[in-house]
């Protein structure tokens, strides 16, 4: 099974600031099969990312996605305050398993 | 619009069982792999089961493998999950995802249940 690793844990920036989030995988991810997600407090994950790059529907255009092989990056172009919450990444492979990241918190600063 | 509706939730002793349902509306329910996600209090997520579109393919996570069931009555829109021999670590908020693409599994998780709880405790 792919073990994925986020970085940092806990990232704190203030709105308007680019943020960067990191996802290394433990074997490289067949056809860059990653996604992102973000979940707020009390709420269900929302997909934001598949494919390693391509945003989901309804998704804003601050929220890119790159990388491959076993390094990926979330990035958020200018933070807005909505945007402060937990980031997870996901390999999807070819079939399951499937597996997450432990999550990187953005948090205000 | 597509909406996910899970329940079921309780609290159960260790080694009893316990079934999940999540129903389904606002999308074509028979043309779409469903899958089932967990969320220990506090911690991250953790992809739980599988199972394609007719229900033919099922695929379960090492900490499940043998204890858990998944299936699902396409007439009635509804996904299902029995979970038995459950422990401590069990303990978690069960969501239930609807798979991005049509009529094959692609792993991807586009839409989501706002999740049952299932305590595990003695």
């Amino acid at each position: 099974e792919i073990v994925l690793t986020q970085s940092p844990g806990t990232l704190s920036l203030s709105p308007g600031e680019r943020a960067t989030l990191s996802c290394r995988a433990s074997q490289s991810v067949s056809s860059s099969y990653l996604a992102w997600y973000q979940q707020k407090p009390g709420q269900a994950p929302r997909l934001l990312i598949y494919g390693a790059s391509s945003r989901a529907t309804g998704i804003p255009d601050r929220f890119s996605g790159s990388g491959s092989g076993t390094d990926f990056t979330l990035t958020i172009s200018r933070l807005e305050p909505e945007d402060f919450a937990v980031y997870y990444c996901q390999q999807y492979g070819s079939s399951p398993p499937y597996s997450f990241g432990q999550g990187t918190k953005l948090e205000i600063k | 619009q597509v909406q996910l509706v899970e329940s079921g939730r309780g609290v159960v002793q260790p080694g009893r069982s316990l079934r999940l349902s999540c129903a389904a509306s606002g999308f074509t329910f028979s043309s779409y792999g469903m899958h089932w996600v967990r969320q220990a209090p506090g911690t991250g997520l953790e992809w739980v089961a599988a199972i394609s579109s007719d229900g033919s393919k099922k695929y379960f996570g090492d900490s499940v493998m043998g204890r858990f069931t998944i299936s699902r009555d396409n007439s009635k829109h509804t996904l299902f999950l029995e979970m038995n021999s459950l422990r401590a670590e069990d303990t978690a908020l069960y969501y239930c995802t609807r798979d991005w693409s049509a009529y094959d599994l692609s792993g991807i998780f586009d839409y989501w249940g706002q999740g049952t709880l299932v305590t595990v405790s003695s």
